[in-house]
């Protein structure tokens, strides 16, 4: 089954604790995304990658690092975590058609409470 | 960047037609503008997507003014499985030739019996 795949799905840590939230594919998309979803702020970009070794800054960065190794991976690290970065995280995948559509996959969401 | 204004919510009588604008006056001539849905806390799911034209599928209608800067996803004959948050959304060419996309706030549709 075509499916993106996040873990995990809840985690409850603390200020400072450096978390790892895993992301994987197996479609052999090109391009793969994070974002975020705070109430009344829809989804924001963290970062996205458009291939293996090449990532870009979506439009809420801070705080954030990813690495993309390997094309089905994508994950998302939280070195030192606040509690503003308490939020609903998505990973997203889908085929790069230079300049044309695509249509993103999205992971079941992985909620994060920041203490 | 591009960013689409959307009403935070909507009613629409179940086997009535839903109509939801988006409002996108920033759009460059290259930008297509896509839309999702979300039901409860899932990962949002496509519905369809559109540059210049009209387009339709088997889920809904996407119209697209002609100057672009506003569009209206039409779910023709809504029914209470329809009821979700509809996200509009613009895909934004960096400089760089990568992609990333600017979603709107969303509209909260609910479908009445």
């Amino acid at each position: 089954e075509a499916q993106v795949t996040q873990n995990p799905r809840y985690l409850i840590t603390v200020t400072g604790k450096k978390l790892t939230v895993t992301c994987s594919q197996n479609m052999n998309h090109e391009y793969m995304s994070w974002y975020r979803q705070d109430p009344g702020l829809g989804l924001r970009q963290i970062y996205y990658s458009m291939n293996v070794e090449v990532t870009d800054k979506g439009d809420v960065p801070e705080g954030y690092k990813v690495s993309r190794k390997e094309k089905r991976n994508f994950p998302l690290i939280l070195e030192s975590p606040s509690p503003n970065q308490t939020s609903l995280y998505f990973c997203a995948s889908s085929l790069w058609l230079a300049g044309g559509v695509d249509t993103q996959y999205f992971g079941p969401g992985t909620r994060l409470t920041v203490l | 960047d591009a960013k689409t204004t959307q009403p935070p919510s909507m009613d629409c009588a179940e086997g009535r037609a839903a109509n939801l604008p988006c409002n996108h006056s920033t759009i460059s001539g290259n930008e297509y503008v896509y839309w999702y849905r979300q039901i409860h806390s899932q990962g949002p799911q496509y519905i369809i997507h559109g540059l210049k034209n009209n387009e339709t599928n088997e889920m809904a209608s996407l119209i697209i003014t002609e100057d672009r800067k506003s569009s209206t996803l039409i779910l023709p004959h809504a029914t209470l499985r329809d009821t979700a948050v509809y996200y509009c959304i613009v895909r934004v060419r960096e400089a760089s030739g990568t992609y990333k996309y600017i979603f709107g706030t969303g509209t909260r549709l609910k479908v009445l019996a």
